[in-house]
């Protein structure tokens, strides 16, 4: 079946730094990934749409500038958490789509728990 | 717009007994419906979906949902809970069939008693 990878599994960071997660398709290729962050006891928010070799796009009050998503290959989609703050503590889960003919399944990552001192 | 309710954010079920999990949709077009679980610090898992085939639809581990759109409901069941079905369970909808975004619902966590 269709494998979805996130590393890292786990970070933690002082406030102010910068935070690199990738996520990978390892046995298919996805044209599109979905960025999602889950607070502790709460449901799946959707942050940002990737799609390979275009600008994600981020859903209402997300910043862009502050969650940045580059999807270089069908493979590969990161999100880089900028200037990162307590606040920004959270588990972040991707998922990803499979890439031509029809798909009607998101497969997701393990996700990456993000805690920021 | 779509939106998922689940009714209930805690469900506790003896060991044995029947499971049942709660979800109401909206849609502004036929929806394509998910149910996804979640183990303790892990990402979701999918458990079954609806694509406008069958209304009544079969998953992994024993799980069906069915379908019913004059109720606007796809409730999750399993006619014998197991110790291992413990976990959180998402109710997720979408409006394209395809890579669209899905929209989730607060979850329900399932609590098995021995």
């Amino acid at each position: 079946g269709a494998v979805v990878s996130q590393h890292p599994s786990r970070v933690i960071c002082k406030s102010g730094t910068s935070v690199k997660i990738e996520c990978r398709s390892l046995d298919f290729q996805a044209t599109t990934m979905f960025w999602y962050r889950q607070f502790p006891k709460q449901s799946l928010m959707l942050m940002a749409t990737s799609n390979e070799g275009s600008k994600a796009t981020y859903e209402q009050g997300v910043e862009k500038d502050k969650f940045l998503i580059n999807h270089a290959s069908l493979t590969l989609s990161t999100l880089t958490v900028t200037s990162a703050h307590p606040e920004d503590s959270s588990f972040y889960i991707c998922s990803a789509g499979l890439a031509g003919g029809i798909t009607d399944t998101q497969y997701f990552g393990p996700g990456t728990r993000l805690t920021v001192l | 717009a779509q939106s998922v309710t689940q009714l209930g954010s805690h469900v506790s079920v003896s060991e044995g007994a029947l499971v049942l999990l709660r979800c109401n949709y909206s849609s502004s077009v036929p929806p394509y419906l998910f149910w996804y679980v979640q183990y303790p610090n892990q990402g979701l898992q999918l458990l079954l979906k609806y694509t406008s085939a069958a209304t009544l639809v079969k998953g992994i581990n024993g799980f069906e949902a069915e379908f019913k759109k004059s109720e606007t409901s796809f409730h999750l069941t399993k006619p014998s809970a197991h110790m291992s079905d413990a976990a959180e369970y998402f109710c997720a909808v979408s409006e394209d069939f395809g890579n669209e975004k899905l929209t989730f619902g607060t979850g329900t966590r399932l609590t098995i008693i021995p």
